[in-house]
């Protein structure tokens, strides 16, 4: 079956712009977790939705960011005012709920330039 | 919260040799401890977990080990080969369907 799915694949915008990133999860998956990955760097936590549950939205860096999940399926991270600092690969990962596997599936990630 | 170690941030090795990722976690109320792979501009994949009720873990090449006394895991590979070049990077979270903490990675490299 398909697997996550993001777009877009690159994204470069201007400093100040605002940006919206989508993810679609693999159908199913009640969980949903934002990730951002710096040049060389971890995997940061950014923001995770688990069925009907208020988000967690602790590793969000600043009020820029926001995330939304309709119908708890397809989400959307919006940056506003985008800043230098923002320019990162964005993975977006998913994983069922209930079921007997942990693992979050990873999407390709959406690289972001802010110029 | 939990805090994850990794080490080391590089590695090389000649190919047919082992090699082994250390990572330590600071929550003792962690219990699953899971290793993805990372190739060049590819998205991570699961290679190998652990839960805390065990203490090794093997799939053919790779193995894990976790030491819960010590709140230490290990990621082992041997007989490496070229294809084993990446990224990888450890993880540890504590409850079912919470975000993974992740470490920092480690790049490793297979010199054929």
């Amino acid at each position: 079956g398909a697997g996550v799915s993001q777009s877009p694949s690159n994204k470069v915008t201007e400093k100040g712009k605002d940006v919206e990133l989508r993810c679609d999860p693999i159908s199913g998956h009640t969980a949903l977790y934002w990730y951002r990955q710096s040049l060389g760097q971890g995997l940061e936590f950014l923001i995770y939705f688990q069925g009907n549950s208020a988000p967690d939205k602790s590793g969000l860096p600043s009020d820029r960011f926001s995330a939304e999940r309709t119908g708890g399926s397809v989400s959307t991270l919006t940056i506003q005012r985008t800043q230098q600092e923002d320019s990162a690969v964005y993975l977006c990962a998913s994983s069922p709920l209930g079921l007997a596997t942990d693992e979050q599936f990873f999407g390709p990630g959406t690289r972001l330039t802010v110029l | 919260g939990e805090n994850v170690e990794q080490h080391p941030s590089t590695l090389s090795v000649q190919e047919g040799d082992s090699a082994v990722i250390k990572c330590t976690y600071s929550d003792s109320a962690s219990n699953y401890f899971p290793w993805y792979k990372q190739e060049l501009g590819k998205r991570p994949q699961l290679i190998i977990d652990i839960r805390s009720n065990v203490g090794e873990k093997k799939d053919q090449r790779i193995a894990v080990t976790l030491n819960k006394t010590a709140k230490h895991f290990s990621l082992h590979i041997t007989e490496t080969q070229p294809e084993d070049s990446a990224v990888y990077f450890c993880a540890a979270r504590h409850s079912g369907n919470t975000p993974l903490v992740f470490g920092k990675g480690t790049r490793l490299s297979v010199i054929a």
